[in-house]
């Protein structure tokens, strides 16, 4: 069935630093593909998504660009802030899974001052 | 603020009891979703309405039950609680169901079991 594999955290990083954290899914057809974001003690929030193969999905400095010959989904900044620590799942959405969305695990993210 | 509201926000309760968690979804959207998050097993989705329908079922315990009513809201319904039911249990919605639609979540209900 389809899955999602993202690295591993936790990720420290000092404030400034380049980010990127890694996103692998297996799905069939065409997914969606999402980065979502739970700040300590919140809700998750949609940080951005793409829809379709070479897609790139940006918001807040974040982005991440739909390969579908890698089958990858790699979340990047380029100079991250202490306020960007949170923990940040990658998903899928298919048309063919009844459309749920099925989740990595999560990487948590520390950046320090 | 997502626009998606959950209550209440926090529950303790006892094993062997039952409770009931509440979401009201963003404003013109038609699909619920719930999903438990939980240390051991990470997010899970346990079940999606669509309109008043149940669209999709995940990994939805038989003692778990949920319904949305004419008004959107949805209800999810916990009984026979068990240690292992603590969690995050959140709510999204969206405007249909869509594998493109973007779900919005809630702050989640966070309920510990004693």
């Amino acid at each position: 069935g389809d899955s999602v594999t993202q690295m591993e955290g936790p990720v420290t990083l000092s404030e400034e630093a380049f980010l990127t954290i890694n996103c692998t899914y297996t799905a069939t057809g065409y997914p969606s593909l999402f980065w979502y974001v739970q700040y300590p003690g919140e809700g998750l929030q949609l940080l951005l998504k793409a829809t379709k193969a070479d897609d790139k999905g940006s918001n807040k400095g974040f982005e991440a660009t739909y390969r579908k010959e890698t089958t990858s989904f790699h979340l990047e900044k380029g100079s991250v802030q202490v306020s960007d620590s949170a923990v940040y799942f990658c998903a899928l959405k298919n048309a063919g899974n009844n459309r749920k969305l099925i989740w990595g695990l999560g990487t948590s993210l520390a950046v320090n001052p | 603020d997502s626009g998606v509201t959950q209550t209440p926000k926090h529950l303790i309760t006892a094993t062997g009891q039952r409770v009931t968690l509440r979401c009201s979804p963003r404003s013109g959207d038609l699909s619920v979703y719930w999903y438990q998050q939980s240390l051991d097993q990470g997010l899970q989705f346990l079940i999606q309405y669509y309109n008043g329908e149940e669209r999709a079922k995940g990994n939805i315990l038989e003692r778990f039950s949920a319904q949305q009513f004419p008004d959107l809201h949805s209800e999810l319904n916990l009984s026979s609680l068990e240690l292992g039911d603590s969690a995050l249990y959140f709510c999204a919605s969206s405007v249909a169901g869509a594998h493109t639609d973007t779900q919005y979540f809630g702050p989640g209900t966070r309920l510990t079991v004693l």
